[in-house]
């Protein structure tokens, strides 16, 4: 099946910091996601994104298709801004999401 | 607009005890339903998923299993459970094909002692 890899698997950063996370793919794919799991477990859309780039305040995320990797940039980062962030793709234009293994980033105050 | 829910949030259930959480979605018809497990560790794996009443696949042996009773109710048992149970349960909610995004619920922690 496809493979997906995160990196870095844990960040530390300091309030106002900027910081790239990167998601790394085996395959093609029609899907790919990026989600925050906030400290009370619950997984928030950030983007659908899988190819292009998008923006939403701080955050943005390009996927570079051809490349098989997708970036999501945070900037000026904020403590709420804690928890781990997951890629997920589709697993040969399946019905099905496979997740990496998370990327855990801290902000301090 | 859509939501989603997950009952109970927490639950700490005896070896070898029975299983029930339940997942409901409300505001869009004939959604497709997963149901996701969260060990420790981080990742994310899949555990069942339905497109439609009464259709389940199951992507991992054990000893759970699914239903969907109702269009848009998604329940998982077991008959009986193991220590390896243990984890976060997360339903989630997709309009459907492999090019649409998915919503999860508020999740179920259970611990089973």
């Amino acid at each position: 099946g496809i493979q997906v890899e995160q990196s870095p698997p844990d960040l530390i950063l300091q309030e106002g910091a900027n910081s790239t996370l990167r998601c790394n793919f085996s395959d093609s794919v029609n899907n790919l996601q990026w989600f925050h799991q906030n400290p009370w477990g619950q997984l928030i859309n950030l983007f659908y994104i899988p190819s292009g780039t998008k923006q939403n305040g701080r955050l943005s995320a390009t996927t570079v298709a051809t490349e098989r990797y997708s970036l999501l940039y945070i900037s000026s980062s904020q403590t709420t801004d804690s928890g781990v962030y997951f890629c997920a793709v589709d697993e040969g234009g399946s019905e099905k999401l496979v997740f990496g293994k998370g990327m855990k980033l801290t902000v301090n105050p | 607009s859509q939501t989603i829910h997950q009952w109970p949030a927490t639950l700490v259930q005896p070896v070898g005890s029975p299983l029930s959480l339940e997942c409901t979605v409300e505001g869009t018809s004939n959604p497709n339903l997963y149901w996701y497990r969260q060990a420790a560790g981080r990742g994310l794996q899949l555990l069942f998923y339905s497109v439609g009443i009464g259709q389940i696949s199951s992507e991992v042996p054990q000893n759970l299993s699914a239903s969907r009773p109702q269009d848009r109710q998604f329940i998982l048992s077991s008959k009986k459970l193991l220590l390896s149970d243990s984890g976060f349960y997360l339903c989630a909610w997709g309009p459907g094909g492999p090019a649409d995004t998915q919503y999860f619920g508020p999740g179920t922690r259970l611990t089973v002692l």
